[in-house]
């Protein structure tokens, strides 16, 4: 069974484009978090959620909102999609809030053209 | 300007040979945590440490935490094949704020 799961996995679309991209955990963490990684291989933070509440987000466009229906899910939608929004994302959850020993997901390769 | 600062970015070294990787910051850190991600995947989290000193071995590998906790490294012996991806390490400041480091990529040639 796997701990965290997004989808898709790969994600090409055009500039301009809006896409979601889902995530679920089902490690009944209560902490969930959104990454981007760049092309170094950067990991930045993007969003924590803790129970459904945003409690980090760090300097992130507001073309991008996150979603928490419940504390299994954390998805994050894209509006207006840009050339520099290219990255691979990943979810992440925790038991606590404080991001220590967060468990990811596989990434969703996004490539927009 | 990154908070955490990983050397050497690159190492490509033969199976059998050891190698040592280190994390250094001039910030404090509550807890410092070392992550493997292979090509594809998602990193995956190795090992936590918390105390100042503290010292921690999982098989080939040696995980320690700088007395002030500022700096972390991390020691593999006798390097395989299966030893290759991508290391990161990643810090939490006063419990709610955590950054990772630019990574090093590492290769073990058979």
């Amino acid at each position: 069974d796997t701990a965290v799961s997004q989808t898709p996995k790969y994600l090409v679309t055009q500039m301009g484009n809006d896409k979601s991209i889902k995530c679920e955990q089902n490690l009944g963490h209560d902490t969930m978090y959104w990454y981007k990684q760049d092309s170094k291989k950067f990991l930045k933070i993007m969003f924590s959620y803790n129970n459904k509440e945003l409690i980090i987000n760090e300097t992130v466009p507001n073309r991008f909102s996150p979603k928490s229906p419940d504390k299994a899910h954390l998805n994050l939608h894209i509006n207006s999609l840009e050339l520099g929004d290219s990255a691979v994302y990943f979810c992440a959850s925790s038991r606590g809030w404080d991001g220590t020993e967060a468990f990811f997901g596989q990434g969703t390769r996004l490539t927009v053209v | 300007t990154q908070l955490l600062e990983q050397s050497p970015q690159f190492l490509s070294i033969q199976e059998g040979e050891n190698l040592t990787v280190y994390c250094n910051s001039s910030s404090v850190f509550s807890s410092l945590q070392w992550y493997r991600q292979e090509p594809g995947e998602g990193p995956v989290l190795l090992v936590t440490v918390v105390t100042g000193g503290e010292v921690k071995k999982l098989k080939r590998l040696t995980f320690q935490f700088g007395d002030a906790r500022k700096d972390s490294s991390l020691h593999i012996t006798a390097a395989q094949p299966g030893d290759t991806g991508l290391y990161l390490c990643a810090g939490t400041i006063n419990f709610n704020k955590f950054y990772f480091g630019s990574g090093t990529k590492l290769n073990v040639k058979p």
